[in-house]
């Protein structure tokens, strides 16, 4: 059974700094990995996904999350915040079921506030 | 090109009421799905429709709730009756193909409140 958790429920730093959301995951299999982000009142859109390539996956608005087998994480970075960037983010673990479907299993979402 | 939407974006109706959510998806995409974020919790799968056919409903809570994808074009989602539990956040997304790694596209929600 595939598990995700999102370490902070609420992040909050100044305009210009950088960001750190936390993820852990566990997996029974090779997973495939996402970052949604939620703005107010907009449906999910994905900001990147890990999918056994490169470890360190670049998304977009300049956010980048690195894949470590080692330490079951994908933590979601970003060198300098923005305004626009506050939002509530979700991290996912995805796994191909018999069915077909690939089932995604959501963290429980960061809201990320950025100060002015 | 237009995303995935939903209607209505907010609803609220008493317990015992029946409610009924419509998901659009991106045109062409066969695969729809229905999630559900309750208070604050995870978003949790409810169902995976392939064209019209339910590939997999693992995640409908109760036989309250009924989902439809007619003509395998939009989807509805309906509640009868609705319980205070059933109040949350409901998404749907689309995807275009099987297999691996295809993306999900998520509307932007409706917010069922149940009172």
């Amino acid at each position: 059974a595939q598990s995700v958790t999102q370490l902070d429920s609420h992040v909050s730093v100044s305009e210009g700094t950088p960001v750190l959301l936390r993820c852990n995951y566990s997996s029974s299999y090779s997973p495939s990995l996402f970052w949604y982000v939620q703005h107010p009142n907009k449906g999910l859109q994905l900001l990147l996904k890990y999918t056994s390539a490169a470890t360190l996956v670049k998304g977009i608005n300049g956010f980048e999350a690195e894949f470590k087998k080692s330490e079951t994480s994908f933590h979601l970075t970003k060198p300098s915040a923005h305004m626009s960037d506050a939002a509530e983010y979700f991290c996912v673990v995805s796994e191909l079921q018999d069915t077909g479907r690939r089932a995604l299993t959501f963290g429980s979402g960061t809201r990320l506030q950025v100060q002015p | 090109e237009a995303g995935v939407t939903q209607f209505p974006s907010h609803s609220v109706i008493e317990k015992g009421q029946t409610v009924t959510l419509r998901c659009d998806p991106i045109s062409g995409h066969d695969n729809l799905y229905w999630y559900r974020r309750v208070m604050g919790k995870e978003i949790k799968f409810l169902l995976h429709f392939v064209k019209e056919s339910k590939q997999d409903e693992s995640g409908m809570p109760n036989n309250r709730f009924l989902a439809e994808r007619t003509g395998g074009t939009y989807s509805t989602l309906k509640v009868q009756p609705a319980e205070l539990e059933d109040s949350g956040v409901y998404f749907c997304a689309s995807s275009q193909a099987r297999g691996a790694h295809n993306e999900q596209f998520f509307g932007p929600g409706t917010r069922l409140t149940v009172l």
